[in-house]
Order: C-alpha cells, then structure tokens, then sequence
C-alpha cells in the first residue's frame, strides 16, 4: 500500500519570504507520479505542481518547485515571494504509473501567508 | 477548455429526499472521479469512471449511486442520506492515455457543499 505523509498541519509565512512543505510517502513502486494541490478556503483543488519518478530534474512553475528526492522518498514543496493569495490547505499526492487512477492524499498543510 | 464544473454548489436535503449532484467536462477527458471531502481533511475516493465504465468502487453505501450517462457528464443520486454524510463532493477528471495506462493528472471542480438535515 502506498502512504503520503505531511509531518507539518499548520504553517506561517510572511509575504515575500518563502516557505517550504515537506511529504514523505512509502511505495515500492518505481514508476509513479506526484503532485502538489491547493485547496484556497474557495474549496477548489488547484494542481500547483507535477513531478515524474522517472525525471531527476526537479519541476518548477513560476514561484512553485519542488525537491524531489527519489530515494529518499521525499517530495517537499517550496513558495517563493510568498503571496496572499498562497494562504489554502496544500495536498501532497502520489499516483502509481500503471493501472488505477488513484491518488494518495496526505493528510494536507494549512498554510497562511501574513501580511 | 480545462474545467470542471459541478451543480448545484450548496445542496441542503433531509434524510428521505432524492436529490443528484451533477458534474461535467469538456476536455475530452476518459476517466471521472468522485470524492467526499471533510472539512480539513483530504478527498476520500468514492468512484472512478473509465470510459464510462464503473471502474473502482470504495466501498460506498448504496444510498450513493454513481451514474455516467456519457463521457462528458458525471451524476452521483443521493437517497436516504445519513446527517455524517454531509460533506464537500468533489468531481475530477483526467485524461486517458491509450492501452488503458495511467491517466496522470486530476482536474478537479469545485464542489458542492452538502447538508443532510
């Protein structure tokens, strides 16, 4: 079975400064996907950021990478020039590659950004 | 087009009404999902629709029935529901690869608010 770990419930940050997230997730698969979802207090599941196993270069969009550490199982998020608009619940999430359609949620971190 | 649209957003039914939630893409999308979501807490999978076929079923209540009447429209009928049953009902999609591999990425809509009374 696969398990998605985040080790932190609440965390602050000033704007401007940046942040990092960390997950942790268990799988003896090789090929999978992971992700990174916003959840703003509007309720939508917003896709922040997708990393392929099998790539060792580390995804970014604009603001948004991440660190992904293969083996060590270790996909931690960072925000940089944190904004106001940042403040949601964040979702780690893995999906194996082949068969099923099922992601594995962590338990999601509560982040707010401080004016 | 990449979204996901879900009606109604607020939803308040007693323990004995029939009511459906409804979702929709247009992003040529083969596989559908329902979640239940409580408040601080991650989506649970309810189904997932592959090729509009009932493809996972996570041991959900029958007062739950899913229904894919197409490969854009997604309904999930509620009857005699429970007041723990209330919750954020989450629909996402994600696109299909051929030879029935993976679909990667879940686009998700944004809910309906659920109340059982």
């Amino acid at each position: 079975a696969q398990t998605v770990t985040q080790s932190q419930p609440e965390m602050s940050v000033q704007e401007a400064e940046t942040v990092t997230l960390s997950c942790t997730y268990d799988t003896s698969e090789s090929n999978y996907y992971l992700f990174w979802y916003k959840q703003p207090p509007s309720r939508q599941m917003i896709l922040v950021i997708r990393q392929e196993a099998y790539k060792q270069q580390n995804a970014t969009e604009n603001r948004f990478s991440v660190n992904f550490q293969k083996a060590a199982k270790s996909f931690s998020l960072k925000i940089s020039d944190s904004q106001l608009g940042d403040t949601a619940m964040y979702f780690c999430a893995f999906m194996k590659q082949i068969t099923g359609n099922q992601f594995y949620f962590g338990t999601g971190t509560s982040l707010t950004v401080i004016p | 087009d990449t979204e996901v649209t879900q009606t109604p957003k607020h939803l308040v039914m007693g323990m004995t009404n029939k009511k459906s939630l409804k979702c929709e893409q247009h992003m040529g999308h083969r596989a559908m999902y329902w979640y239940k979501q409580k408040a601080k807490k991650p989506p649970e999978l309810m189904f997932v629709y592959s090729y509009e076929k009932l493809s996972i079923n996570e041991s959900v209540p029958s007062r739950f029935s899913p229904e894919c009447p197409n490969s854009s429209l997604l309904n999930l009928h509620l009857h005699a529901l429970q007041p723990e049953d209330s919750a954020l009902y989450l629909c996402a999609s994600s696109p299909r690869i051929a030879g029935g591999l993976s679909t990667d990425t879940q686009y998700f809509g944004p809910g309906t608010r659920l109340t059982v009374l």
